[in-house]
């Protein structure tokens, strides 16, 4: 199947700064990327939706300042946590999508955030 | 709304064990339905898929039957292997290229 990395697979930071996590299709073009955040032992919620170069469609209660996300190009989408909070420390995934597979999203592994 | 609701894990099973993960769902229509798994350190993977009452995906011995009477579509295996160890995902999607609604998960281990 297709190929989806995310960078940094791991990152802490302090409280009050801003973390970029990136993703990539790496064999496809993901002409729609998707973020979503896992909490311990809960589903996937899923936080946004981005299609290549447009603004990005936020679920009900994600704000959109807080989590700015870029699709530039059809290989990478980068999900920014600004001013992170502990509340925030989280496992944050995210799966792209090529136009021919309407119905089949390919996942990421994960990054796990830690806001100390 | 939608939502999807799976068995409370984690289910421990010794290897060649029968498995059975429960999975109900809420939509109005008829929703696609997925089995996600998620090995450890990985993505998730698409398992298995059904898109029409009475379907039936099947992938790696594992199987899911579409019942539109019930709202269900339960993960089974014959005979499970300690490579099955993961986190299964039961999701559905309203419309096609709709967003993914995913139940909480089901963390199975294997022993041998």
């Amino acid at each position: 199947g297709a190929v989806v990395s995310q960078h940094p697979s791991r990152v802490i930071c302090k409280s009050g700064t801003s973390v970029k996590i990136e993703c990539r299709s790496l064999d496809f073009q993901a002409t729609t990327m998707f973020w979503y955040r896992q909490f311990p032992k809960k589903s996937l919620m899923l936080m946004a939706t981005s299609n290549e170069g447009s603004k990005a469609t936020y679920e009900q209660g994600v704000e959109k300042d807080k989590f700015l996300i870029n699709h530039a190009s059809l290989t990478l989408s980068t999900l920014t946590v600004t001013s992170a909070h502990p509340e925030d420390s989280s496992f944050y995934i995210c799966s792209g999508r090529e136009l021919s597979s309407y119905n089949e999203q390919f996942f990421g592994p994960g990054t796990r955030l830690t806001v100390l | 709304g939608n939502s999807v609701t799976q068995m409370e894990g984690p289910v421990t099973l010794s290897e060649e064990a029968f498995l059975t993960i429960n999975c109900t769902y809420t939509a109005t229509g008829y929703p696609s339905l997925f089995w996600y798994v998620q090995y450890p350190g990985e993505g998730l993977q698409l398992l298995l898929k059904a898109t029409k009452a009475d379907d039936k995906g099947s992938n790696k011995g594992f199987e899911a039957t579409y019942r539109k009477e019930t709202t269900s579509f339960h993960l089974e295996k014959g005979s499970v292997q300690v490579s099955d160890s993961a986190v299964y995902f039961c999701a559905l999607m309203k419309n096609q290229g709709g967003k993914l609604i995913f139940g909480q998960g089901t963390e199975l281990s294997v022993k041998p």
